[in-house]
């Protein structure tokens, strides 16, 4: 069975700064990996989708890693700014399944 | 304005009741899915649809029931055989089930309380 990890549950940081959001996963046979924003009592807004055929998405400041082979995947956000700060979950779709997500990294920037 | 609504934006209930969501979509998507979040916990499928007058349990169907009588809606039931309803809920739906370029739009969610 599919399970999504996503590390770490928490992270701070000063405005400015670059920052990396992993997320695991244990079986390589996906369809896509998508990764969302939420925000506090909010429902979900997709941020990036990343195809199994390729390697890497890009959107602003942020950009999307995908190593299917070795179950990874990263969400880079250049700059950081107080904007940013939401909870990012990470997802897997698989054949005929709908997604399967991770529990969030909760990210707090501060100014 | 394109997208999904779920009403109400909070719910309360009393024990032993029985309460439906509701998620609406103009989106023309042919797939929906309800997930539960729990603090703690991500997000888990309750049930999916794919077409209308179709449905699939997800991984913690029980205690709930859906419909699917048209394209756009996809109303959910929290009976009083679910033991711990308090939670998120959220809706979405994709314009297909299951591709690899297929992006999942989410509702705003609805709070449900139980009493």
């Amino acid at each position: 069975k599919q399970e999504v990890t996503q590390i770490p549950a928490a992270l701070s940081v000063p405005e400015g700064e670059n920052l990396v959001l992993n997320c695991s996963f244990t079986d390589s046979a996906i369809y896509n990996l998508q990764w969302f924003r939420q925000d506090p009592g909010k429902g979900l807004t997709s941020l990036l989708l990343i195809q199994s055929s390729q390697r890497e998405q890009t959107s602003g400041r942020l950009n999307a890693s995908l190593d299917k082979s070795s179950g990874r995947s990263t969400l880079y956000i250049a700059a950081s700014q107080p904007g940013d700060s939401a909870t990012y979950l990470c997802a897997v779709i698989q054949a005929g399944t709908a997604l399967i997500f991770g529990k969030g990294t909760t990210l707090s920037v501060s100014s | 304005d394109g997208g999904i609504t779920q009403s109400p934006k909070y719910l309360f209930r009393k024990e032993g009741q029985n309460v439906t969501l509701s998620c609406e979509q103009n989106l023309n998507h042919d797939a929906m899915y309800w997930y539960r979040q729990d603090p703690g916990q991500g997000l888990r499928l309750i049930y999916y649809s794919q077409i209308v007058n179709d449905f699939q349990k997800g991984d913690i169907a029980e205690g709930y029931s859906v419909s699917r009588e048209k394209k756009e809606s996809f109303p959910l039931t929290v009976t009083s055989a679910q033991k711990n309803p308090t939670a998120f809920y959220l809706c979405a739906s994709s314009r297909e089930g299951g591709s690899s370029t297929d992006t999942q739009y989410f509702g705003p969610g609805t709070r449900l309380t139980v009493l």
